[in-house]
Order: C-alpha cells, then structure tokens, then sequence
C-alpha cells in the first residue's frame, strides 16, 4: 500500500522568509512523488515530480523539493515566501512498480504567507 | 484552450434525489479520475478510467457510478444522495502511462451540498 503524511496543517511564514512544507510517504517499491497547490475555489495545479535522478527537484513559481530516500521525505522548500504563495499544497505519491495504479494524495497543508 | 471542465459549478441537492456531475477533457487524455475534497481528509480518490468503457473503483466508491462511453467525458452518478456526500467534488485526466505524461490536470470542481 502507499501513503502520504503530511504532519502539518498549517504553516505560517513571513514575506521573504524561507518556506518548508513537510511530506513523508511510504510505499513498497520506488516513489514518483509530486507537489500540487490549489488557490481559493480553483482545482489543483501541478507544481513539480520526481521520478528519478538528482534528489533536488525544481519546479514552478521558484519551488523546490529535496527527495530523500533514508527519510522517505519530500519537502517542498522555496527560498524567499510571496503573499500570493498562500495557498493549500499537497504531496502525492505513487509506486512506480505498481502499474497504473493513481496518485495518492496527503491532507493537505495551508501555507498562509505574512506581509 | 479548453482543458478539463466540470458542470454545473454548484449543486445544491436533496437526499435521495439523484444527480450528475459532469466533466469533459478537450485533450484525448487516456486516464480520468474523481476526487473528493473534504476538509480532515483531503482528496480521496471515487473512481478512475483508464480508456474507454474501462473503470475502476478508488477509496471511496459506494454510492457513487460512473461510465465513461467516450473517452473525452466521465459523469459521475450520485444514485440517491445523502448528506455525506456533500463535498467538493474534482475531475482530473492524465496522458497514457510514460514518465513525461505523469501530470494530473484538474478541473475547477463541483461544490455539491445535499440537504
């Protein structure tokens, strides 16, 4: 079976400050693991993937995420935090020795960014 | 472009009464999928479609059907609605199965109240 934790519901960061939101996964194989983020009454968008290859993953909107393989974590981390980055992300997971079996998604965290 | 769309936008409904939620993809995308959102528990997946007249059932399928007779729509079917279905309700579709095609595209969802 696979599965997404995300521990946090909630983070708060001020403008310009660094932003890390947690995810740690379990599945019994290797991961594709993804970010999505949805803004106010708006489906998800995708953010970023690993499949395979370098651990740090870049992606949309200056996001980055650091797969690590002895943790089983996938953080999403971006340098310097935008008010227009409060929004609600979510860690997905998939085995990818499990066929074509869909995402599994986290709860959810909400990023709400100070100015 | 047109992308993935979901009608109507909000639904207000009664229990007992059936309803269907409608989604569209404009891109010939193989796989569709149904999520609910609900606050604690995030997206949880109902039902997903590889191709054409083929479905499957995800974490939480009772109560709900689906059919997929061509591969551009995928209704969703509440055949007698109760309360706990009132969610928000999303549509997703991905490319064939490939490293490069492994992005979820989500419509802009269903907010389905039942009373």
């Amino acid at each position: 079976a696979q599965s997404v934790a995300q521990p946090e519901d909630q983070v708060n960061v001020a403008e310009g400050n660094p932003l890390t939101v947690k995810c740690t996964y379990s599945v019994s194989g290797n991961p594709y693991l993804f970010w999505y983020v949805q803004y106010p009454n708006r489906g998800l968008q995708f953010l970023l993937k690993y499949i395979t290859g370098d651990n740090l993953v870049k992606g949309s909107y200056g996001f980055e995420a650091e797969f690590n393989k002895s943790q089983t974590s996938f953080h999403l981390k971006k340098p310097s935090a935008l008010v227009s980055d409060s929004a609600l992300y979510f860690c997905a997971v998939r085995d990818w020795g499990s066929g074509n079996t869909p995402l599994v998604f986290g709860k959810g965290t909400r990023l709400s960014v100070i100015a | 472009d047109a992308g993935i769309t979901q009608s109507p936008r909000y639904k207000i409904t009664e229990t007992g009464r059936q309803v269907t939620l409608m989604c569209h993809q404009t891109w010939s995308h193989s796989y569709m999928f149904w999520y609910r959102q609900d606050l604690g528990h995030g997206l949880r997946l109902i039902y997903y479609s590889a191709a054409a007249d083929i479905t499957d059932k995800g974490e939480v399928p009772d109560g709900y059907v689906v059919s997929r007779s061509k591969t551009e729509n995928f209704p969703l079917t509440l055949e007698s609605a109760t309360r706990s279905q009132t969610s928000v309700y999303f549509c997703a579709s991905r490319a064939r199965q490939g490293v490069t095609n492994e992005k979820l595209f989500f419509g802009s969802g269903t907010q389905l109240s039942v009373l």
